[in-house]
């Protein structure tokens, strides 16, 4: 079974460029995740996504950031502009739930952000 | 504070002891707990999930739940070179179905 698929790897861009992220999670996962990971600290919720339902969404920068899950499957996040302090490890997870909530999270192998 | 607090460590252990990582967290109606292990410039993977009270044993680990303290602890048996890495702490809001993290402990093992 393919795990949580994340593309770019690694993205430089200059500050005010737009950039964008994928994630494809792992398949029949309804829930899926954007996290974001400053050095040093634990993963921060953005997005999370049930099918193709923004649920939750509270900790997204709206003015310079914006998501989309079509169908329910594959995610974009899009950030325009880039400032420097977005320079962070994107983080996208899938999970199930079951009856005691979420079974954890599969992580994908993130995009490195940096913006100079 | 925090919603979840771990020590940053790093916590420093000799190959084969044990090594003991704590969490506590705030919300007291926090529904189930997680460890995640976080390699240098990897993503987190799932070591341990705990919704009960009391010890849960998967080979060299057990994760420890004392909702009454709001404290889970995951202890490493005989550690291994290997198992240095960052441990990171999860817990699952009573609302909501998201993760919280902490910061993370670092654990260093010693060969």
């Amino acid at each position: 079974e393919a795990g949580v698929v994340q593309s770019p790897r690694y993205k430089i861009i200059e500050k005010k460029q737009p950039v964008a992220f994928w994630c494809n999670p792992i398949s029949g996962h309804n829930t899926l995740y954007w996290y974001r990971q400053n050095l040093g600290q634990g993963p921060e919720l953005l997005i999370r996504y049930e099918n193709e339902e923004a649920v939750d969404d509270s900790q997204l920068p709206k003015d310079r950031f914006s998501a989309e899950r079509l169908k329910g499957v594959d995610s974009t996040l899009k950030i325009q502009p880039a400032e420097l302090g977005d320079s962070a490890v994107y983080l996208c997870a899938s999970s199930l739930e079951g009856r005691n909530g979420v079974y954890g999270y599969t992580f994908g192998s993130g995009t490195r952000l940096t913006v100079v | 504070q925090k919603e979840v607090e771990q020590n940053s460590g790093p916590l420093s252990v000799p190959e084969g002891a044990i090594a003991s990582l704590n969490c506590t967290y705030s919300d007291r109606g926090s529904q189930s707990f997680f460890w995640y292990r976080q390699y240098s410039g990897k993503s987190p993977e799932l070591i341990m999930f705990i919704y009960s009270n009391g010890d849960k044993e998967d080979g060299r680990f057990t994760a420890q739940l004392n909702k009454a303290s709001q404290y889970v602890s995951l202890l490493i048996r005989d550690s291994q070179p290997s198992d240095s890495a960052t441990y990171l702490c999860a817990v699952n809001r009573e609302y909501g179905n998201k993760l919280v993290f902490g910061a993370g402990t670092i654990l260093r093992v010693k060969s």
